[in-house]
């Protein structure tokens, strides 16, 4: 079975403070995509990262980044130096290939609220 | 300028009526989704579709169900059959289904559903 925990149901922050979104999963494929979303108030998804199983590297992006470790099934996403536009909920989500499906497993996500 | 659009953004359903969510996208992609979302529960898979005049269930079809007569249309209808329709709905669609497939889904602005 696959899933996707992420532990901290909401997180508030003072702007320009760092914050880390905690993202663990469970799968039993050796090739599957991490993928993390933002939703605003607003409601749409936004697509903001994805990783395949094989490539470990950290990434960064602006005052993003993402430190994906196998050894301990985990794909944290760190905002740095906080803004009040960051304040959304953040899902983590899991495709895996279970069958001839490839279904995109989501957790219950993280509403981040940054305060001024 | 390419994207999903879903219609209307507010819904209200009468006791024992079927309503249906509109979901249209010129992103020109084969596969399309609904998900379910509930406050604290994250998103929940309802249907999918790989192709044109193909569609399978979800996590949670029971109450629901779809047509996929083109490629771009996704059209979600909410039975009286289902008695729990209260949700924010979002649509996805992604460009490539097989095996491997890693490309993010990308979303609409959401239907909110609920009951009279």
């Amino acid at each position: 079975a696959q899933k996707v925990t992420q532990a901290q149901t909401e997180i508030s922050v003072v702007e320009k403070e760092d914050v880390t979104l905690d993202c663990v999963y469970e799968t039993r494929d050796t090739t599957y995509y991490l993928f993390w979303y933002k939703q605003p108030p607003s409601g749409e998804l936004v697509f903001l990262i994805r990783r395949n199983s094989f490539d470990e590297q950290n990434e960064i992006s602006g005052r993003y980044s993402w430190n994906f470790q196998k050894s301990t099934s985990s794909f944290n996403f760190t905002i740095t130096a906080s803004q009040v536009v960051d304040s959304a909920v953040y899902f983590c989500a899991l495709r895996w290939s279970g069958g001839s499906n490839y279904k995109l497993t989501f957790g219950k996500g993280t509403l981040l609220t940054v305060n001024p | 300028d390419g994207g999903i659009t879903q219609s209307p953004k507010y819904l209200f359903r009468k006791e024992g009526q079927n309503v249906t969510l509109s979901c249209e996208q010129n992103l020109n992609h084969d596969a399309m989704y609904w998900y379910r979302q509930d406050p604290g529960q994250g998103l929940r898979l309802i249907y999918y579709s790989q192709i044109v005049n193909d569609f399978q269930k979800g996590d949670i079809a029971e109450g629901y169900s779809v047509s996929r007569e083109k490629k771009e249309s996704f059209p979600l209808t909410v039975t009286s059959a289902q008695k729990n329709p209260t949700a924010f709905y979002l649509c996805a669609s992604s460009d490539q289904w097989g095996q491997l497939s890693n490309q993010p889904q990308h979303f609409g602005d959401g239907t909110r559903l609920s009951i009279l």
